[in-house]
């Protein structure tokens, strides 16, 4: 398995539409989980972090599933203002503060 | 606050050229990174740095050089530029929020090698 591996995209999706994305990792000993979101050729920037079972931050929620070493975010009434790649982000090397950083998914939202 | 900032923002190099990327954080974090990011690919780990005096390598290291004489510079060094290295280079830092380590973005320096 690579060590993140996320679905390769792109999503078009209509306004309002819910989307999710998919990501596993290999490393099975990580505890902290990102999702970045990147606009196009800006830098990447942190949108979610994900420590136990999952998160929520308005419309967008994020799950972990440990045993299955998977990552999830979901997108809920998607606005034109999401329009970005979204990386998924895993913990690396000898010490938390290496990450790797999945190949992204673009998504395009629609009017 | 201005977090991370880079310079130069574009760069055009000649083959053979030198050059440095500048980064500078002023949110004293004791972790620094540089990436490259090639169209397509995800980010790629060029070097780190754990603190002011100490570097190592990352993923993609060769045919680039580090140095951090400071907590908030840690500068990119490429020397004899070649072609696979026209990319797009992000600078990141990182501090401890407990066990967890959320890395923050410069705007990243365009650089093609023609």
């Amino acid at each position: 398995r690579k060590e993140v591996e996320q679905d390769p995209g792109p999503f078009n999706v209509p306004e309002g539409a819910t989307v999710a994305f998919n990501c596993t990792y290999s490393n099975s000993a990580s505890q902290s989980f990102f999702w970045y979101r990147q606009d196009c050729r800006k830098e990447p920037k942190l949108l979610m972090s994900v420590y136990s079972s999952g998160n929520e931050d308005g419309r967008f929620t994020a799950q972990l599933n440990r045993a299955s070493q998977y990552i999830s975010l979901l997108i809920r009434d998607s606005k034109l203002s999401d329009s970005a790649t979204y990386l998924c982000v895993v913990p690396s090397g000898a010490g938390s503060y290496q990450l790797t950083f999945g190949k992204g998914t673009k998504l395009s939202v629609i009017p | 606050n201005a977090g991370v900032t880079q310079t130069p923002k574009f760069r055009i190099l000649k083959i053979g050229q030198s050059m440095t990327l500048q980064c500078t954080q002023d949110m004293n974090h004791n972790y620094m990174y540089w990436y490259r990011q090639d169209p397509g690919m995800g980010l790629k780990l060029i070097y780190y740095s754990v603190g002011a005096g100490i570097t190592d390598k990352g993923e993609v290291p060769n045919g680039y050089n580090v140095s951090r004489s400071t907590t908030e510079d840690f500068p990119l060094r490429l020397e004899l530029a070649a072609p696979s290295q026209t990319s797009v280079y992000f600078c990141a830092s990182s501090t401890a929020q407990g066990a967890y380590y959320e890395q923050y973005f410069g705007p990243g320096t365009r650089l093609t090698v023609t």
